[in-house]
């Protein structure tokens, strides 16, 4: 089955630490993008990516880096430079970057920094 | 800049009952509209989608209708079931624009 991976689903830091958050997909899609969801609100995004090797900042990059050296992955480091990292991170893929494309989502890696 | 605004919830119904869900956008140009689903614990699923003015997306007994006169995209669904208990945002992406803008989500709780 075709799809996106997330890992791990729950995932503890102790302040100070950068952590990486894996997504994986295998629908052959071009862009991926990375969101943060904290409670009682909508998503926003962190970083997206249009191909491989290319990547830019969303909205609210501050604290976070991404590669893309592979077109099926997209990993996001949690740096000790974000502020308040705990929150619920969601990865999103779609063919192209197109404005009529549908972004499909992963399940989610829950981050809690202790 | 683009924006969705969705009505707050939460929103409890019985079984069989009338759903609506009620959202609004700002944007320029013709921006795509999508309605995502999330389960507890789980990330977004697409519910249904529209591109363009008077489109109508469907699917799963969820319908609703691309309004540009009046900016809106509301969610209906005339019989729910419990299954139906989850979050819902409305997200708009724009034509210059590569990320999704999502709503604050409503939160519907149906009860048998």
């Amino acid at each position: 089955d075709g799809g996106i991976t997330q890992s791990p689903k729950y995932l503890f830091r102790k302040e100070g630490q950068n952590v990486t958050l894996s997504c994986e997909q295998n629908l052959n899609h071009d862009a991926m993008y990375w969101y943060r969801q904290d409670p009682g609100q909508g998503l926003r995004l962190i970083y997206y990516s249009q191909i491989v090797n290319d990547f830019q900042k969303g909205d609210i990059a501050e604290g976070y880096s991404v590669s893309r050296e592979k077109k099926e992955s997209f990993p996001l480091t949690v740096t000790s430079a974000q502020k308040n990292p705990t929150a619920f991170y969601l990865c999103a893929s779609s063919v192209t970057s197109g404005r009529t494309d549908t972004q499909y989502f992963g399940p989610g890696t829950r981050l809690t920094v202790l | 800049g683009n924006s969705v605004t969705q009505m707050e919830g939460p929103v409890t119904l019985s079984e069989e009952a009338f759903l609506t869900i009620n959202c609004t956008y700002t944007a320029t140009g013709y921006p795509s509209l999508f309605w995502y689903v999330q389960y507890p614990g789980e990330g977004l699923q697409l519910l249904l989608k529209a591109t363009k003015a008077d489109d109508k997306g469907s699917n799963k007994g969820f319908e609703a209708t691309y309004r540009k006169e009046t900016t809106s995209f509301h969610l209906e669904k005339g019989s729910v079931q419990v299954s139906d208990s989850a979050v819902y945002f409305c997200a708009l992406r724009g034509s210059n624009d590569y990320k999704l803008s999502f709503g604050a989500g409503t939160t519907v709780t149906v009860r048998a």
